[in-house]
């Protein structure tokens, strides 16, 4: 298994700004994702974090809005820019381990952008 | 679309039933896992079955799995009020996890 860590665990953050959330894993994982989720609703995959190059991104998201960072195998930032009230959501982070990947993931960041 | 559809919705009981999801999904998998998440917390793991296996055991858990009706389900025996939380499955094809919208379990002491 493995434990993963977010920070902040929350933020109120203006209209137009940035926020960098940071994800630790306490042990080396295959993949390390970030997903979006909006409350009641399923998890949204916003990329896949890529070990010492660009993420790749699905559908919808781009990587001037969300820039994302993997240095190593354990930490990788997600950064919301220019943040709009639709941004506000639980931004999560994860990794997958194991011959069968199986995926653990972060406690969340609950972002509020007024 | 891969997406795993869980069901019920909602479901409500009293401590010391059980509950039981279902989850469907659409094409071949590798595993299906399902997942526990809190209100507004992180995902947690809780049980990883593979594409060979039929049933699986995790304590109070038991998963299910039809791959010719493809199809999981998750029960939950004895249940407590601390088991009250939403209910995800993830249909996993290689490196693809594909989350349904989940199952509000709530246990009412």
């Amino acid at each position: 298994s493995a434990v993963i860590s977010q920070k902040p665990s929350r933020d109120i953050c203006q209209r137009g700004t940035s926020l960098t959330i940071q994800c630790q894993v306490d042990s080396q994982v295959t993949m390390m994702f970030w997903y979006r989720q909006q409350p009641g609703q399923s998890l949204t995959l916003i990329a896949t974090a890529n070990q010492g190059s660009e993420a790749t991104y699905e559908s919808g998201f781009v990587i001037d809005k969300f820039p994302i960072s993997r240095p190593n195998l354990t930490f990788s930032t997600l950064t919301v820019s220019n943040m709009s009230p639709e941004d506000s959501s639980i931004y999560l982070c994860s990794g997958v381990t194991g011959g069968w990947n199986e995926q653990y993931f972060g406690p969340g960041t609950r972002l509020t952008v007024t | 679309s891969q997406q795993g559809e869980e069901d019920p919705q909602a479901l409500s009981i009293q401590e010391g039933e059980n509950a039981t999801m279902n989850c469907s999904y659409k094409t071949s998998i590798n595993n299906l896992q399902w997942y526990r998440q809190n209100s507004g917390r992180g995902l947690v793991h809780l049980i990883l079955i593979r594409s060979n296996e039929r049933e699986k055991h995790s304590g109070r858990l038991r998963v299910t799995l039809d791959t010719s009706k493809k199809s999981s389900s998750l029960l939950i025996t004895a249940s407590r009020a601390a088991d009250t939380a939403s209910y995800f499955c993830a249909p996993v094809t290689g490196n693809q996890f594909y989350f349904g919208t989940g199952t509000s379990l709530t246990v009412i002491p």
